[in-house]
């Protein structure tokens, strides 16, 4: 199957700081990747959807200019979590849909656990 | 009407039985039904999908039942192993051309004793 890879795997920063994760398709382009935010024992949270050469759509209740995403390339999207705080401790996750298949899959990254001191 | 609702929130099974896991939708514009395995600490897995042009897909010990009309999905393990112990997360999704976003259900935290 598809391969998503996602960096880093876990990340401790200190309140006030910026992290940036990085999810990337191995073997295959996506022009759409998304970015899930998960709590512990909960479902998946779509943060925001990620296009290639365009800015990301974000869901409501969102903030866009806290939570930075890029996407330049068919294979790269990052996330950026600005100015963190602890609060903003979770385990984010991303995925990509496989462009050349005609099906609606999305492969999903290992997940990044982000604590906030 | 985006909502996937999924039952049971916790399954306990026996190793070499059937864990059934089941999902129901509102919106008849979904037509992609993934289910993903989730590991402690990890991404999900796709497990298994179905359109609903087919009411059956097994793959392995993995069966969906799909019934349109009721708009239910359900997921079969059979002869559980301790192995599949994990979180199993149904979805669904509409056309690509509409986004292609999952809208997961609430997941399913299954323990299979040996």
């Amino acid at each position: 199957g598809a391969v998503v890879s996602q960096h880093p795997s876990w990340v401790i920063c200190k309140s006030g700081t910026s992290v940036k994760i990085e999810c990337r398709s191995l073997d295959f382009q996506a022009t759409t990747m998304f970015w899930y935010r998960q709590f512990p024992k909960q479902s998946l949270m779509l943060m925001a959807t990620s296009n290639e050469g365009s800015k990301a759509t974000y869901e409501q209740g969102v903030e866009k200019d806290k939570f930075l995403i890029n996407h330049a390339s068919l294979t790269l999207s990052t996330l950026t979590v600005t100015s963190a705080h602890p609060e903003d401790s979770s385990f984010y996750i991303c995925s990509a849909r496989d462009l050349t298949v005609a099906k609606n899959i999305q492969y999903f990254g290992a997940g990044t656990r982000l604590s906030v001191l | 009407q985006q909502q996937v609702k999924q039952s049971p929130q916790s399954l306990i099974v026996q190793k070499g039985g059937i864990s059934i896991i089941n999902c129901a939708y509102e919106n008849t514009a979904f037509d992609y039904f993934p289910w993903y395995q989730q590991f402690p600490g990890k991404g999900p897995a796709l497990l298994i999908a179905i359109r609903p042009d087919v009411s059956e897909k097994k793959e392995g010990r993995f069966t969906i039942s799909f019934n349109k009309s009721a708009k239910q999905f359900s997921l079969h393990i059979m002869d559980s192993q301790p192995g599949d112990s994990a979180t199993y997360f149904c979805a669904a999704s509409m056309n690509p051309t509409s986004g292609s976003r999952l809208t997961f259900g609430e997941g399913t935290q299954l323990t299979v004793n040996p």
